[in-house]
């Protein structure tokens, strides 16, 4: 397992489009989170994932956005009706659980960079 | 609601030079922090893990220090090289069951 898998890599879109992006996270990782990065500032929490149970949704998932982990391995992250506001590097990172290993530290993919014309 | 900040937003050093990134936290009661390095258009590489027991981390010529009862980390890079230039991003999670929160970043450019 290499690390952290994200497809695809840029996505163009129209507004109005709906868009999904996939992770493959690491394998032998329980957790698996979504950023959002915009220029400039640092990436925002969206959302995670214990196994396949979502834990958590910030308030900028919108309802507009779903995640979802279906069998606990990949996730896919779903924007309906894209708007102009959500182009922005969307990240994906896996980590162990605390506890599990000294090291619970968060590994990240490469990113989708998406760009709502 | 936990904040993170890092300062300064963009550093500029000539080759070989010293230097100190610096990010602070508002809620000292972190369980673990992380320093991350991205380069332009891509993702993050992690760089170091300091966990709330410990006081600092070294990979290389990259040291990072942890204070948690002030709230402090720097990241010391050692005789920086121009293949050093990018952003540098600090990050903290409360618990083992929060995210991380992540600073803006500090964007470093070393010039040859």
């Amino acid at each position: 397992d290499t690390g952290v898998s994200q497809n695809p890599r840029h996505k163009i879109t129209k507004r109005g489009q709906n868009v999904t992006f996939r992770c493959d996270p690491i394998s032998e990782h329980n957790r698996l989170y979504w950023y959002r990065q915009t220029l400039g500032q640092g990436p925002e929490f969206l959302t995670y994932f214990q196994n396949e149970a979502q834990l958590e949704k910030s308030r900028l998932l919108s309802d507009r956005f779903s995640a979802e982990r279906p069998k606990g391995s990949f996730s896919t992250l779903e924007i309906q009706r894209t708007e102009q506001g959500d182009s922005a590097m969307y990240l994906c990172a896996s980590s162990s659980l605390p506890g599990q290993g000294f090291n619970y530290g968060y590994t990240f993919g490469s990113g989708t960079r998406l760009t709502v014309v | 609601k936990q904040e993170v900040t890092q300062i300064p937003a963009a550093l500029s050093v000539p080759e070989g030079e010293n230097l100190v990134l610096n990010c602070s936290f508002t809620d000292s009661a972190i369980y673990n922090l992380q320093w991350f390095r991205q380069d332009p258009g891509k993702g993050l590489t992690s760089l170091l893990l300091i966990q709330s027991s410990q006081r600092e981390q070294t990979s290389g010529r990259l040291n990072a220090s942890l204070d948690k009862s002030s709230g402090r980390s720097t990241l010391y890079i050692a005789a920086s090289q121009p293949g050093d230039s990018a952003t540098y991003l600090c990050a903290v999670t409360n618990s083992g069951n929060t995210p991380l929160v992540f600073g803006k970043g500090t964007r470093l450019s070393v010039i040859a």
